[in-house]
């Protein structure tokens, strides 16, 4: 059975703090993993990645995969109270467009 | 461009009652998706299609029903309400296989009494 598994659920810190957040999976026929950041409402785009080692970063967000561990880690450094959301991970697997979701990571950044 | 619009915003039924959930995109997407969000969790993927005419099942297509006739349109029909579908809908769409940014429309939370 397919399945997208993050870690830690739920992450309290200070501003300035440097988080990583973990995403593992199981999925047949990986095709490609995302990052999202739901806030209030709907998840909005963060990350693609499909090949291993390679770095996508934007800002003080970065995010690299690992397809022979099967993993994905999320990088924030500098936290700041914007970045109060929850982080969710997306595996698509066997059929374009079919997308597996981990329960998502709920950070929240104290002043 | 409007990006995905989802109506209604809010909607409360009684179990058995049908009603459809309207998703229209006008970025000329060809992949677009239905999802339920439930506390706790992530999101579930109801169906989804690949283009016009083509649709398929995703993770929890039980109870729902959708059909594709247009690029722009992915409307998502509940057959006979029941309380396990109260959730949050969220409708997205993609451009392409090389282009995997899905854009979300701003979701149709669903009560069922």
């Amino acid at each position: 059975e397919d399945k997208v598994v993050q870690s830690p659920l739920s992450l309290v810190v200070h501003e300035g703090d440097t988080v990583t957040l973990n995403c593992s999976y199981e999925v047949t026929n990986f095709r490609s993993l995302l990052w999202y950041k739901q806030e209030k409402k709907a998840p909005t785009f963060l990350f693609m990645l499909t090949s291993s080692g390679i770095e996508k970063k934007s800002g003080r967000l970065s995010s690299i995969l690992d397809k022979k561990e099967l993993f994905s880690i999320l990088n924030i450094t500098a936290t700041q109270t914007g970045d109060s959301a929850v982080y969710l991970c997306a595996v698509e697997g066997n059929n374009f467009n079919k997308f597996y979701f981990g329960s998502g990571t709920k950070l929240n950044v104290k002043p | 461009n409007a990006g995905v619009t989802q109506t209604p915003k809010f909607q409360v039924l009684k179990t058995g009652q049908s009603m459809t959930l309207q998703c229209a995109q006008d970025m000329n997407h060809e992949y677009m998706s239905w999802y339920r969000q439930d506390p706790g969790m992530g999101l579930r993927l109801i169906h989804y299609s690949v283009g016009a005419g083509i649709t398929d099942q995703g993770e929890v297509p039980n109870g729902y029903n959708v059909s594709r006739s247009t690029t722009e349109d992915f409307p998502l029909r509940l057959l006979s309400a029941a309380p396990s579908q109260t959730s949050v809908y969220f409708c997205a769409s993609s451009y392409d296989r090389q282009s995997y940014e899905q854009y979300f429309g701003p979701g149709t939370r669903l009560t069922v009494t």
